[in-house]
């Protein structure tokens, strides 16, 4: 099965700084989704990587803030930009693979908090 | 749309003892994936058990097996023998079985041990 490498496992941010999270896959993956779970909170989705073109935002996110690169069908990122405290989450990737997407993997997660 | 409910934000179970967790979903699919995915501490989401709708018989691993009601649109999980390190959030998904989307998460529901 796959294995997502995530990094960084953690970061303190001050307001109005970027911080961009990498998931790098060991293998070919179909799909890649990034995730955030705020304190408490179940996972929402904030976007679905698209492979060489613009990724899929959910209904309020927006690429400014959250821009998200995917080069190739192993890596990809997210970059959090100019930082407020409400930004402060957990932010998990995860990818699928197999026809009918039969296989799901999920980085360990980046917890960031903003001061 | 899909929706998941979780019902239960919290319970707590004696060790070795059983526990049911309760999960409904809501959808017009019929090809779809159920999910329990267990998060400890750590923040990794680990994969619990699955369950593909087409499949009449309920899934079962180790001391986690679920109750699948396709009709009733329910999913319940039960932990036998508890132990612990259930100690964790529980959270129950759907996801499409085509189309290469991502999963809708519920709220979650604590589970807590107790020695």
């Amino acid at each position: 099965s796959a294995v997502i490498s995530q990094k960084p496992s953690r970061d303190i941010c001050q307001r109005g700084t970027s911080l961009t999270i990498q998931c790098q896959v060991d293998s070919q993956v179909t799909m890649m989704f990034w995730y955030r779970q705020q304190p408490g909170q179940s996972l929402t989705l904030i976007a679905t990587a698209n492979q060489g073109s613009e990724a899929t935002y959910e209904s309020g996110f927006v690429i400014d803030k959250f821009p998200i690169s995917r080069p190739n069908l192993t890596f990809s990122t997210l970059t959090v930009s100019n930082m407020s405290p409400e930004d402060s989450s957990i932010y998990l990737c995860s990818a699928t693979e197999g026809a009918a997407n039969e296989k799901l993997f999920f980085g360990s997660g980046t917890q960031l908090s903003v001061l | 749309a899909q929706t998941v409910t979780q019902s239960q934000p919290e319970m707590s179970v004696q060790e070795a003892e059983t526990v049911t967790l309760s999960c409904t979903y809501d959808t017009s699919e019929n090809n779809y994936y159920l999910f329990w995915y267990k998060q400890p501490p750590s923040r990794q989401m680990i994969l619990v058990i699955r369950q593909e709708a087409y499949k009449q018989q309920n899934a079962t691993e180790n001391r986690f097996s679920v109750n699948f009601q396709k009709a009733a649109k329910s999913f319940s999980l039960k932990i036998s023998d508890s132990q612990l390190g259930d100690t964790a959030m529980y959270f129950c998904a759907f996801m499409k079985r085509s189309g290469n989307t991502p999963l809708v998460f519920g709220k979650g529901t604590r589970l807590s041990v107790i020695a």
